[in-house]
């Protein structure tokens, strides 16, 4: 079965400076894999998906994710953190049709 | 927005009440979800419908009952529920149930049952 773990429950940053969350996952055959966030009381947003192609995929808000066939990795990164992107991100494959997600990474920023 | 509406945003209810949860998408999609979201834990996807047939039941209690009466929107009925049923419930849609489709998830209702 497909899985992902995010190993992180928790990531503090300086504003300002470079975050990464991390994710794993474990599939057979390729994998879709998707980063979402979820603000405060409210539902999850898509950020970024990996179908197939260029490893770095750009997504919105300035996040980008790397795709790491090798590592089975697929970490969210953005270059410059801001005090706004605190909140909580989840990693998800897909799995026949279905969304199996991590349990989640609260990112805090600090001013 | 992310075009998915939720009604309502809060509910309170005992173990004897009978409550539905509603959920709207406004972008054309073709399938939708519900997914349970409890505290410490990863989303649970509980129902999958697509085209307005079930497509996906995860082993989830028969206290809950879906309906999907046309594709833009889905419903969760509620009855007899139990306080550990307590949590965020989450509707999503997307263009279809294909692999590579991104899902657009509505606020969410949090309930509680007391």
């Amino acid at each position: 079965a497909q899985s992902v773990a995010q190993p992180e429950d928790q990531v503090n940053v300086a504003e300002g400076n470079p975050l990464t969350v991390k994710c794993t996952y474990s599939v057979s055959g390729n994998p879709y894999l998707f980063w979402y966030v979820q603000y405060p009381n409210r539902g999850l947003q898509f950020l970024l998906k990996y179908i197939t192609g260029d490893n770095l995929v750009k997504g919105s808000y300035g996040f980008e994710a790397e795709f790491n066939k090798s590592q089975t990795s697929f970490h969210l990164k953005k270059p410059s953190a801001l005090v706004s992107d605190s909140a909580l991100y989840f990693c998800a494959v897909r799995d026949w049709g279905k969304l199996i997600f991590g349990q989640g990474t609260e990112l805090s920023v600090k001013p | 927005e992310t075009g998915v509406t939720q009604t309502p945003r809060h509910l309170v209810m005992g173990m004897t009440n009978k409550k539905s949860l509603k959920c709207e998408q406004h972008l054309g999609h073709n399938a939708m979800y519900w997914y349970k979201q409890s505290a410490k834990k990863p989303l649970e996807l509980m129902f999958v419908y697509s085209l307005e047939e079930r497509v996906e039941n995860n082993s989830v209690p028969s206290r809950f009952s879906p309906e999907c009466p046309n594709s833009s929107h889905l419903f969760l009925h509620l009855h007899t529920l139990q306080p550990e049923d307590s949590a965020l419930y989450l509707c999503a849609s997307s263009q279809d149930s294909g692999e590579s489709n991104e899902q657009f998830f509505g606020p969410g209702t949090r309930l509680t049952v007391l």
